[in-house]
């Protein structure tokens, strides 16, 4: 069955700092790929997608993700945190709307 | 850019009450997706619609209903409602295009507080 996981549930990093956000997911083929962004009370909002193709990916705001088949990773990073990144960072995968499963989320809060 | 609009944005209702969420997507976006999200859980399928038909079904209460209506927007109907049904309440949409696929745009959510 597929799966998500997001190994930390809440990271703090320091203003300007690089962030790496993890994510593992099981899949029995090639999925597609995708990181979400939510602020407090609003929507989920799409960083960036893996469809297929380059494996590394660049995202909206600077954020940009790589692909690695042989970790089942597509970990999430950005060279410098700026504080309107604090929010929660959702990975994603699946084909289709039914098997589209979610990971439990990280956290990230960026200290001044 | 239009984006997905969903109505009412703040719901409360008592137990055992009813509850209706409107969706309204993307102009030309032809299907629509309902995720449900607990406090501090991740976003969980419950049901989407392509083309005014159910398209797939996810872990959707046998209380909860939806349809999509002929100019594309979407309700989801909840009746009996439950404490554990609080949550926040997201509608995307998606338009099947080829290099879109599966690329679904969120509403901002409507947050149900059941009292």
């Amino acid at each position: 069955a597929q799966s998500v996981t997001q190994p930390d549930i809440h990271i703090t990093v320091s203003e300007g700092a690089s962030l790496e956000l993890r994510c593992n997911y099981s899949y029995g083929a090639t999925p597609y790929l995708f990181w979400y962004v939510q602020s407090p009370g609003q929507g989920l909002q799409l960083l960036l997608k893996y469809f297929s193709g380059d494996t590394l990916v660049q995202g909206i705001k600077g954020f940009e993700a790589e692909f690695k088949r042989s970790q089942s990773s597509f970990n999430l990073r950005k060279p410098s945190v700026h504080w309107s990144d604090a929010a929660e960072y959702f990975c994603a995968v699946g084909r289709s709307s039914r098997d589209m499963r979610f990971g439990a989320g990280t956290r990230l809060t960026v200290k001044p | 850019a239009a984006g997905v609009i969903q109505s009412p944005r703040h719901l409360i209702k008592e137990k055992r009450e009813t509850a209706t969420l409107k969706c309204y997507p993307i102009p030309r976006h032809d299907t629509v997706y309902w995720y449900q999200q607990g406090p501090g859980q991740d976003p969980q399928f419950l049901i989407s619609f392509y083309e005014k038909m159910q398209s797939d079904k996810g872990s959707i209460p046998d209380r909860f209903s939806a349809q999509q209506f002929s100019d594309y927007h979407s309700e989801l109907n909840m009746s009996s409602l439950e404490l554990g049904d609080s949550a926040l309440y997201f509608c995307a949409s998606s338009g099947d295009t080829l290099y879109s696929y599966n690329e679904q745009f969120f509403g901002p959510g409507t947050r149900l507080t059941v009292l």
